[in-house]
């Protein structure tokens, strides 16, 4: 099983700036399996971004997503304030298991 | 569009079984297309992933490896819906429970959620 490890736990900043978050896996996964999510209070979370690097529907190309081998990123340049939520990744892997990380909090500063 | 909605007894006993059931529209879930997910969320917590099912029969639903001495996921074609049942649970097991749609090829990712249903286990 991967396990997936978010940093940071909280990150606060401004609208304007941007955000960087971290997924770092215990074994590199299949960068096709590897998505990130964003949960707002009280919704169930959204797919922002599959196969590492490819927006789904909807995803504004402020979010971008990278990575290769065990460490993957989001970048949300230009924070607008709806962005303001919780982040997590998530990994597909075999024998079938789908993992999360823990999520990041994007906060308002 | 594709919708998925939960409904699901809202207060559970400690050692009864959970049995939650998603209702899904838009598309049959015997298609063959898609997974059909549960994944369950504590208050203040994160994402777990309980487990999947497909139509096709061809294999059994895959569970997660901590949960699956418990836990069953099925289909009923003809209402449309696929099922949680967990048994034995515990104060741990109060979540929110979440029905997704997994996509297997292409996207790989769970691209729709039910909006979630809280389940309590208390006595």
């Amino acid at each position: 099983e991967i396990v997936l490890t978010q940093s940071p736990g909280t990150l606060s900043l401004s609208p304007g700036e941007t955000a960087t978050l971290s997924c770092r896996a215990s074994q590199s996964p299949d960068s096709a399996h590897l998505g990130w999510y964003q949960q707002k209070p009280g919704q169930p979370p959204r797919l922002l971004i599959a196969a590492t690097f490819y927006r789904a529907t909807g995803t504004p190309d402020r979010f971008i997503g990278s990575g290769s081998g065990t460490d993957f990123t989001l970048t949300i340049t230009r924070l607008e304030p709806e962005d303001f939520a919780i982040y997590y990744c998530r990994v597909y892997s075999v024998p079938v298991t789908i993992t999360f990380g823990q999520g990041t909090r994007l906060e308002i500063k | 569009q594709v919708q998925l909605q939960e409904s699901g007894p809202g207060l559970v006993k400690p050692s009864q079984t959970l049995s939650v059931t998603c209702s899904v529209s838009g598309v049959s879930i015997s298609s063959g297309h898609y997974f059909w997910a549960w994944i369950r969320q504590p208050a203040g917590k994160g994402l777990e992933w309980i487990g999947r099912i497909h139509a096709s029969g061809s294999g059994s639903p895959n569970y997660n490896p901590s949960l699956n001495s418990r836990v069953a996921i099925s289909l009923d074609p003809s209402k449309n819906q696929f099922l949680l049942n967990l048994d034995s649970v515990t104060a741990a097991d109060t979540a929110v429970y979440y029905c997704a749609r997994w996509v297997p090829s292409g996207l790989i990712a769970f691209d729709i959620w039910g909006p979630g249903t809280v389940v309590t286990v208390s006595s």
